[in-house]
């Protein structure tokens, strides 16, 4: 089975404060991707990634950077965590053959 | 990005029934994909459908790749208080290959909420 993990599960986060988001793949996937998800608003794309040290940005990239520096990691920053940055945050991988599977969510609360 | 409609949006429903949902676009997709999520969970992949007209079973859902290639349904047959959650449908333009410039990007429905009256 795909595993997908995400270092937290919860983060309550200030104002101004440089957020971390780790994500770990087991599966040796190309393609990793960290969404955001809002009542309402569905899964909405920040930024994806199809190869190590190579990023794209998706839908809502504003305020967020990443990186991938190795195949099975991928990391999403906010550089200067704001209020309207509280959300669900979704991690996922895809590969040949193997479509998207999500790790189990971060819920970031920033005060 | 663009969305898959997605209806109903919410539904209340009485253990035992059937649940009926689905997707339509605009655009052909070349995959359909079911997910289902759990409250405080990550969604978690169901069924992956990959040729039109293609009818594909996981234990009591069924998922069916609409003719069309522009739509898709899911039904959940005699349904259980642990099949609440919220299903969401995704659609993917380039077939069983995610790899490969342009060919990663999934385009997601907003979900249907299912609630399981006991």
């Amino acid at each position: 089975d795909v595993k997908v993990t995400q270092s937290s599960r919860y983060l309550v986060k200030r104002t101004g404060e440089k957020v971390f988001l780790e994500c770990v793949q087991d599966m040796d996937h190309e393609n990793m991707f960290w969404y955001r998800q809002d009542p309402g608003l569905g899964l909405r794309l920040i930024y994806f990634s199809y190869d190590v040290k190579m990023k794209e940005k998706g839908d809502i990239p504003e305020g967020y950077s990443v990186s991938r520096e190795k195949k099975e990691r991928f990391s999403l920053i906010l550089e200067s965590a704001s209020t309207n940055q509280t959300s669900m945050y979704l991690c996922a991988s895809s590969g040949y053959n193997s479509p998207l599977h999500f790790g189990n969510g971060t819920r970031l609360t920033v005060t | 990005g663009q969305q898959l409609n997605q209806s109903p949006q919410s539904m209340f429903i009485q253990e035992g029934e059937d649940v009926s949902m689905n997707c339509t676009s605009s655009s052909i997709f070349n995959t359909w994909l079911w997910y289902k999520q759990d409250p405080g969970e990550g969604p978690v992949l169901l069924i992956a459908l990959y040729k039109a007209g293609e009818l594909t079973s996981n234990g009591r859902l069924t998922a069916q790749f609409g003719i069309t290639r522009k739509d898709s349904f899911l039904n959940i047959s005699a349904s259980i208080p642990s099949d609440v959650g919220i299903y969401f449908c995704a659609g993917h333009r380039k077939g069983r290959s995610y790899s490969g410039a342009g060919s990663y990007q999934l385009t997601f429905g907003k979900g249907t909420k299912l609630s399981v009256i006991p």
